[in-house]
């Protein structure tokens, strides 16, 4: 099935250090979505970018949906130890027979040391 | 509001045994979805339900059955389980024309 292709895999970083990570697709989408799983719960949606080139923050988080629509940024500045936690893109085009799929990249591990 | 439950929260299996996951939501959400998520894959999809009534495969169906019970809950049954069905399962629902999907707690399946 389609995929999407996160990296990195997994981060070590130390507290205070800036994240970027990002996730590329060979399809577009038009709608690019953020969600972080904190350790043993479901994940939780952090950002949603609906327009190509379209920048979006939310606290110390900064996401970007790419102008060709196939790729998606995500930053964190200044980290900080409750970011520890997987993050995952989303892809998604609404409406038609979609029923709400969501492609799904396969995760980047976040680890950050005090 | 509960949101997306799920019950139970861990499991341990023999192989060959089968069990049923629950999974319900008081959102009011017209598609609900599960998922499985091991470890370098991300979140794969198994099956879904678009509306009350229908069910259709995801990526991975093979060795599961699901039920749309109604428009609150949607189920995922191992008839026969494996080793290979090791794994943390969450249920998902979306409101349709909503970009949001909100998962659930997850069950934490282990097949011996």
């Amino acid at each position: 099935g389609q995929q999407l292709n996160q990296s990195p895999q997994s981060m070590f970083i130390q507290e205070g250090e800036d994240v970027s990570m990002n996730c590329t697709s060979s399809s577009i989408f038009n709608t690019w979505l953020w969600y972080k799983q904190d350790p043993g719960e479901g994940p939780v949606l952090l950002i949603a970018l609906y327009k190509a080139g379209e920048l979006t923050s939310n606290g110390r988080l900064t996401a970007q949906f790419g102008i060709t629509r196939k790729d998606s940024f995500l930053n964190i500045s200044a980290s900080i130890p409750s970011d520890v936690g997987i993050y995952f893109c989303a892809g998604h085009n609404a409406g038609g027979t979609s029923y709400g799929k969501l492609t799904f990249g396969q995760g980047t591990i976040l680890t950050v040391h005090p | 509001n509960a949101g997306v439950t799920q019950t139970p929260k861990f499991q341990v299996l023999k192989t060959g045994q089968s069990m049923t996951l629950q999974c319900a939501q008081d959102m009011n959400h017209n598609s609900m979805y599960w998922y499985r998520q091991d470890p370098g894959m991300g979140l794969r999809l198994i099956y879904y339900s678009a509306s009350e009534g229908t069910t259709d495969k995801g990526e991975v169906p093979n060795g599961y059955n699901v039920s749309r019970l109604n428009k609150r809950e949607f189920s995922l049954r191992l008839e026969s389980a494996a080793p290979s069905q090791t794994s943390v399962y969450f249920c998902a629902s979306i409101l349709l024309g909503d970009n949001e999907q909100f998962f659930g707690p997850g069950t934490r399946l282990t097949v011996l």
